[in-house]
């Protein structure tokens, strides 16, 4: 099991630019997370999938922030126009289809965001 | 509100010495609370998850319990490691917030040689 991937690791971009994060869930998982982690604010949930259908993406911090999930297997968070205060660690993380509020969430390896 | 407090946030402690780190939620109707491991520029990794039911879960040289009635759940690493050295995190689903982790700011230990 190859675990949650995600792609880029490290991704520096100037501001107003377009900004596209990848992530691969664990086959299977059919429940997908954005995180964002920051100093100041710690670990946010951005949005929310099961079953590719956004459930829940009231932490979506501006209408810059937009997520797609076209298939099982693949989801993207993409922001357009990026600003500097968007620098943080984005993580994506996945939980198995069956009880999944009983079962444990798996983390990618986060891609850590610059803007200048 | 419902929140998740690890105190402390840092605990530096010589190598071989036991491990204590405490979290505390404000809300005894919980789903489960997952403890994560951080190591510097990396991901979450999942260390130990303990369903509402259930007091205490083990693993190897971790070991940690739950208790809803007082809010609280403890995290035991044995003889400590250099390697122990990460950020642990606590995370609690809450009933009221079905799918929604609930994190703690974490407590960063590093394990001197």
């Amino acid at each position: 099991d190859a675990g949650v991937i995600q792609s880029p690791r490290h991704e520096v971009t100037e501001m107003g630019q377009e900004v596209t994060l990848r992530c691969k869930p664990i086959s299977g998982h059919n429940s997908l997370f954005w995180y964002r982690q920051t100093m100041m604010r710690g670990l946010e949930l951005l949005i929310y999938f099961n079953n590719n259908v956004p459930i829940d993406d009231s932490g979506m911090p501006e209408d810059r922030f937009s997520a797609k999930m076209p298939n099982a297997s693949f989801s993207t968070l993409k922001i357009q126009p990026s600003e500097p205060r968007d620098s943080a660690v984005y993580f994506c993380a996945s939980s198995p289809r069956q009880g999944a509020l009983y079962s444990p969430l798996h983390f990618g390896n986060g891609t850590r965001l610059t803007v200048t | 509100k419902q929140e998740v407090t690890q105190i402390p946030a840092a605990l530096s402690v010589p190598e071989g010495e036991n491990l204590v780190l405490n979290c505390s939620f404000t809300d005894s109707a919980i789903y489960n609370l997952q403890w994560f491991r951080q190591d510097p520029g990396k991901g979450l990794t999942s260390l130990l998850l303990i369903q509402s039911s259930q007091r205490e879960q083990t693993s190897g040289r971790l070991n940690a319990s739950l208790d809803k009635s007082s809010g609280r759940s403890t995290l035991y690493i044995a003889a400590s490691q250099p390697g122990d050295s990460a950020t642990y995190l606590c995370a609690v689903r809450y009933r009221s917030n079905d799918y929604k982790l609930s994190f703690g700011a974490g407590t960063t230990v590093t394990v001197r040689a």
